[in-house]
């Protein structure tokens, strides 16, 4: 595997569901972001992790939770979703000294 | 507030000519600015890169910055139809970016 990877592609999940998303990076970074993306509106930053510690959350609801349990692997658990969540969440990798980030191909996540 | 704003177009040009595609940026603490392609159905892709004022060319593609005018721009020289996507421009804040919603460019052959 190389660059960003994520897993499931596809994902559809009734409101009562737990499920989770997972990224990996095989890039050496040491910083790892989760965005959402909805139909025409910009990138929404949601997480990031530097050196596996959360420092930023972006007034994300708390039936998102993040979990970084190494430099690698970055998850991202859902819990009692609404629909207004069903968009495409990306997972992006970088330096933590340089800001270029890399993207995963995301999960479209579908929330009936 | 930091905002990056962009043209939502469609931008509409000929195979082989330039593409100029423009962005403005409201906080002055951003240090770097990203350029990214992103095809329907695909994530961003990171083509372009800049930190300084004034021009940077890869390729067919180049950045140019002003920092005075707060203002990115992307020229995309012998525009191709595969050149067809939406760019987003992003600005850099710490570990943040800030991105605009995109612009749609269509090279028509």
């Amino acid at each position: 595997e190389t660059g960003v990877t994520q897993t499931p592609r596809h994902l559809v999940m009734g409101m009562t569901n737990k499920k989770s998303l997972k990224c990996e990076q095989h890039l050496g970074h040491n910083a790892m972001y989760w965005y959402k993306q909805s139909a025409k509106k910009p990138l929404e930053l949601m997480f990031v992790y530097s050196l596996e510690e959360r420092v930023e959350n972006n007034s994300v609801p708390s039936r998102f939770s993040p979990e970084c349990p190494n430099s690698s692997h970055l998850f991202l658990h859902l819990h009692t979703l609404q629909p207004e969540d069903s968009a495409l969440y990306l997972c992006a990798s970088s330096t933590f000294k340089y800001n270029e980030q890399f993207f995963g191909p995301g999960t479209r996540l579908t929330v009936l | 507030q930091k905002e990056v704003e962009q043209n939502s177009g469609p931008l509409s040009v000929p195979e082989g000519a330039i593409a100029s595609l423009n962005c403005t940026y409201s906080d002055r603490g951003s240090q770097s600015f990203f350029w990214y392609r992103q095809y329907s159905g695909k994530s961003p892709e990171l083509i372009m890169f800049i930190y300084s004022n004034g021009d940077k060319e890869d390729g067919r593609f180049t950045a140019q910055l002003n920092k005075a005018s707060q203002y990115v721009s992307l020229l995309i020289r012998d525009s191709q139809p595969s050149d067809s996507a939406t760019y987003l421009c992003a600005a850099g804040y710490g570990n943040k970016l800030v991105f605009g919603a995109g612009t749609i460019l269509r090279v028509k052959s």
